[in-house]
């Protein structure tokens, strides 16, 4: 299984300020996912990271709000710009198996709160 | 589309009780992966189990079992003798088989589990 580290794990942001959040893997992946939890809610795809890439996003999500950078095989950030107390989330990276088809691991989150 | 329905938001039992969590899927992928996922309080998502669509074989590790009945399009969780450990928000999850470049997971609301003392 892969170990993911994600920083910070929580903060407090004013609004109209960024936060960038770094996903750290202990092994090379190939893909690695930004997710959002917003309270009491599931998760939903950000982007797809790809190393050497343009980060792939989902809709609703757009690369002006949500800048990724992807460096390397084993390193990911994911900044959101602009703050508002709607981005008051918890937002995870996950990463594959080395095969690609086994679980999905995740790192533990940062949970953001917006003032 | 891809779909994952867990119908329970919320569920309370007192310790010991055998609890199930539901969750039904929808995919037209032939080949496809289905997974639950923990998520104590703290926040971090931990990975419990993963089934092919081409294994049907329930699974049971302790006190934790897996029903996966693909006629009904159902992947059932059971927890016997629950815990107070065991509240957490549960997800059910699936990702299709389709060659893509996401590989996206596709998750359920979740179910809230409370186990009372």
């Amino acid at each position: 299984s892969a170990v993911i580290s994600q920083k910070p794990s929580r903060d407090i942001c004013q609004r109209g300020t960024s936060l960038t959040i770094q996903c750290q893997v202990d092994s090379q992946v190939t893909m690695m996912f930004w997710y959002r939890q917003q309270p009491g809610q599931s998760l939903t795809l950000i982007a797809t990271a790809n190393q050497g890439s343009e980060a792939t996003y989902e809709s609703g999500f757009v690369i002006d709000k949500f800048p990724i950078s992807r460096p390397n095989l084993t390193f990911s950030t994911l900044t959101v710009s602009n703050l508002s107390p709607e981005d008051s989330s918890i937002y995870l990276c996950s990463v594959l198996g080395a095969t690609g088809v086994t679980e999905a691991f995740f790192g533990q989150g940062t949970r953001l709160t917006v003032v | 589309a891809q779909k994952v329905t867990q119908a329970q938001t919320e569920i309370s039992v007192v310790e010991k009780e055998d609890v199930t969590l539901d969750c039904v899927y929808e995919t037209r992928d032939t080949t496809y992966y289905l997974f639950w996922y923990k998520q104590p309080p703290s926040g971090e998502l931990v990975f419990l189990i993963r089934r092919n669509s081409f294994d049907e074989q329930n699974e049971i590790s302790g006190r934790y079992s897996w029903n996966f009945q693909k006629s009904t399009s159902s992947f059932n969780f059971t927890i016997t003798a629950s815990q107070v450990v065991d509240s957490a928000v549960y997800f059910c999850a699936l990702r299709g088989h389709y060659g893509g470049a996401t590989n996206k997971l596709i998750f359920g609301t979740g179910t809230l589990l409370a186990v009372q003392p």
